[in-house]
């Protein structure tokens, strides 16, 4: 069965730095997005992305972070300077459509993020 | 007030009795409705999808939509211990990809 994949699984950064997370989508899914959950707390949305451009972003998503769909597999998620605040497991997620039937998101197993 | 309040739990229950999870929110206009369920630092997986009122049946697990009260139920019958997990409650509006969940019910099967 198609899954969601993303690495890597546990990421360690110094708080500051840049880091990119990686999600490989469901092949023929077309939405695209991005949640976090930060220990405890409940799932956040994040981001969504069609056709190379953001559709919608939470107030979490300001200047500091990006989305970008490199090639036809990959979806990223880039944090320019992370704070200590920024600490959570990342969740992407896809859906074949936005409305409708079959637009069901299904996530892939996360990125735990560390800010030291 | 929160858009999503979910029973917060934890529940602990029998092998074998029926279990049943709450949600409720206050966007009238959500029209889609998720049950996921999530394993300890894993990814949502996705158990019911729902949309608009009604009720839908997979297996043992029934999901129920009642949009006059804004209210939405999971129940489980025959519970076994590979059911224990965080339950999340999530929904969509038409207009947005976003899904909003609620905090999560944690839910245990003793054998």
């Amino acid at each position: 069965e198609p899954e969601v994949t993303q690495t890597p699984s546990h990421q360690v950064t110094q708080m500051g730095q840049e880091v990119i997370l990686r999600c490989v989508p469901i092949s023929n899914h077309l939405y695209f997005y991005w949640y976090r959950q930060i220990l405890g707390q409940k799932v956040e949305f994040l981001v969504s992305f069609y056709n190379n451009e953001i559709s919608e972003k939470s107030e979490i998503f300001d200047d500091q972070f990006s989305v970008e769909r490199p090639d036809g597999s990959n979806f990223t998620l880039k944090i320019r300077s992370t704070k200590l605040e920024d600490s959570a497991m990342y969740f992407c997620a896809s859906s074949v459509k936005w409305q409708g039937t079959d637009n069901e998101q299904f996530f892939g197993p996360g990125t735990r993020l560390t800010v030291l | 007030q929160k858009e999503v309040e979910q029973d917060p739990g934890p529940l602990s229950v029998p092998e074998g009795a029926i279990v049943s999870l709450n949600c409720t929110y206050s966007n009238s206009a959500f029209q889609y409705f998720m049950w996921y369920r999530q394993y300890s630092r894993k990814g949502p997986e996705l158990l019911m999808y729902t949309y608009s009122s009604g009720n839908k049946e997979d297996g043992r697990f029934t999901a129920q939509v009642d949009k006059s009260s804004k209210y939405i139920s999971l129940f489980i019958r025959d519970s076994q211990p590979s059911d224990s997990a965080t339950y999340l409650c999530a929904m969509r509006n038409t207009n947005a990809g976003k899904s909003t969940f609620g905090d999560g019910t944690t839910l245990t099967v003793k054998p």
